[in-house]
């Protein structure tokens, strides 16, 4: 049982470039998130998706989108990589939103934009 | 929203010692409280979380405890290892349905354990 499965675990982007993070979960969770981590930020919410059909902007939406494919997968896309971007990104799954049940969080991927 | 703040930012004990870190938050209709551990280069992970109708939670050498009047909780973990080095989150959030359910995070306290 993977669990939730994020790739790719590194990526140099050069600024303008764009490029789509891949998260897929195999625990058949309704919630998938996705959170970027800065140090002394703790981890911010980017978007989520309550279930498969439906998402919604999270506290730094900005520059970022994101598609749930299917009930396993939800990916997030960067059109147009920023130096701010520079950042780790982790995916996280829930059976139920996390403010019921437990997140599960894939192993990060380290993106850095110069 | 929610504002959650966490203190200290940074916790060195001895091996056996014990460690707090305490987190403050801003909303009064929060009602779930989870911690999170994450280990250098790893992912977080769930260790232990409360709810609003409970004030103290028990996990072995773990224990959460909730002051609703307040709006604190606070981690206490004893006789500390080696192991238990690493950053703890603490979280709150609403749980219930529509936005409500998300999870706001404290931004974290590094914990040293030293032998």
């Amino acid at each position: 049982n993977a669990g939730v499965t994020q790739t790719p675990k590194f990526q140099v982007l050069k600024t303008g470039q764009s490029m789509t993070l891949q998260c897929a979960q195999d625990m058949n969770h309704n919630s998938m998130y996705w959170y970027r981590q800065d140090p002394g930020m703790g981890l911010r919410l980017i978007y989520y998706s309550a279930s498969e059909g439906t998402t919604d902007k999270g506290e730094v939406p900005n520059g970022y989108n994101v598609s749930r494919l299917n009930k396993r997968e939800f990916s997030l896309r960067l059109e147009s990589a920023a130096p701010s971007q520079t950042s780790v990104y982790f995916c996280a799954s829930s059976e139920l939103p996390t403010g019921v049940t437990e997140a599960f969080f894939g192993q990060g991927t380290r993106l850095t934009v110069v | 929203g929610e504002n959650v703040e966490q203190h200290p930012s940074t916790l060195s004990v001895q091996e056996g010692d014990s460690a707090v870190i305490k987190c403050t938050y801003s909303d009064s209709a929060s009602n779930y409280f989870p911690w999170y551990k994450q280990e250098l280069g790893k992912r977080p992970q769930l260790i232990i979380d409360i709810r609003s109708n409970v004030g103290e939670k028990k996990d072995q050498r773990i224990a959460v405890t909730l002051n609703k009047t307040a709006k604190h909780f606070s981690l206490h973990i004893t006789e500390t290892q080696p192991e238990d080095s690493a950053v703890y989150f603490c979280a709150a959030s609403k749980g219930s349905g529509g936005s409500n359910y998300k999870l706001t995070f404290g931004k974290g306290t590094l914990l040293t354990v030293n032998p």
